[in-house]
């Protein structure tokens, strides 16, 4: 089944303590991002990958790295997380450069206290 | 600094009705406009549309773009209670995926 993979769906951490989010596509999409949802604000884009090696800040990507080793795999790793980056956060990925139909992952709800 | 405004941001309708989604852009380098509906969980894709005027269509669902006037509509005829969701506009520029606020349909019986 063609999906995008994400890990954990939830977590409460405490301010400061690293942690990475895990994303995996089995559809060998070049194309994957990383965006978080807040209400009133709606997803906003963290960042984006083109190919493996290759990436690129999104609209709100302080706080945040990513790295793309592999074409598959696309974690979000925050250093020293602080409360304003609690958020609902998702993976998504597609075809080709952007411009297709993106797939989401199911979500990681994430709370920093 | 790309711009997607989507109105309104909530709906209340009656089961039957017929609804219409506004999504206006201002983007550089468009390439394409996509509609996701959201239900609690993640965003599943809706439609992509590339080209004005022509319209796409899913059963109840259609839309329709003008990139002359830099808008979609998203219409949902003979409303259910299943179509209650957040419906998501997204437009492509470049390399970046921006997203509207979405508009929160709530279809009552």
């Amino acid at each position: 089944e063609a999906q995008v993979t994400q890990n954990p769906r939830y977590l409460i951490t405490v301010t400061g303590k690293k942690l990475t989010v895990t994303c995996s596509q089995n559809m060998n999409h070049e194309y994957m991002s990383w965006y978080r949802q807040d209400p009133g604000l709606g997803l906003r884009q963290i960042y984006y990958s083109m190919n493996v090696e290759v990436t690129d800040k999104g609209d709100v990507p302080e706080g945040y790295k990513v790295s793309r080793k592999e074409k598959r795999n696309f974690p979000l790793i925050l250093e020293s997380p602080s409360p304003n980056q609690t958020s609902l956060y998702f993976c998504a990925s597609s075809f080709g450069s952007l411009g297709s139909e993106a797939f989401f992952g199911q979500g990681t709800r994430l709370t920093v206290v | 600094e790309d711009k997607v405004v989507q109105s309104p941001l909530s709906l209340v309708v009656h089961e039957g009705d017929t609804v219409t989604l506004n999504c206006s852009y201002e983007v550089t380098n468009f390439r394409s406009l996509l509609w996701y509906k959201q239900e609690k969980k993640a965003p599943t894709f809706l439609f992509m549309l590339t080209s004005s005027g022509i319209e796409k269509k899913s059963g109840r669902l259609s839309s329709i773009l003008d990139k002359k006037e830099l808008f979609s509509i998203l219409n949902i005829t003979a409303t259910q209670t299943g179509d209650s969701a957040v419906y998501l506009c997204a437009v492509v520029s470049g390399s970046r995926l921006t997203f509207g606020e979405g508009t929160q349909l709530t279809v009552n019986p």
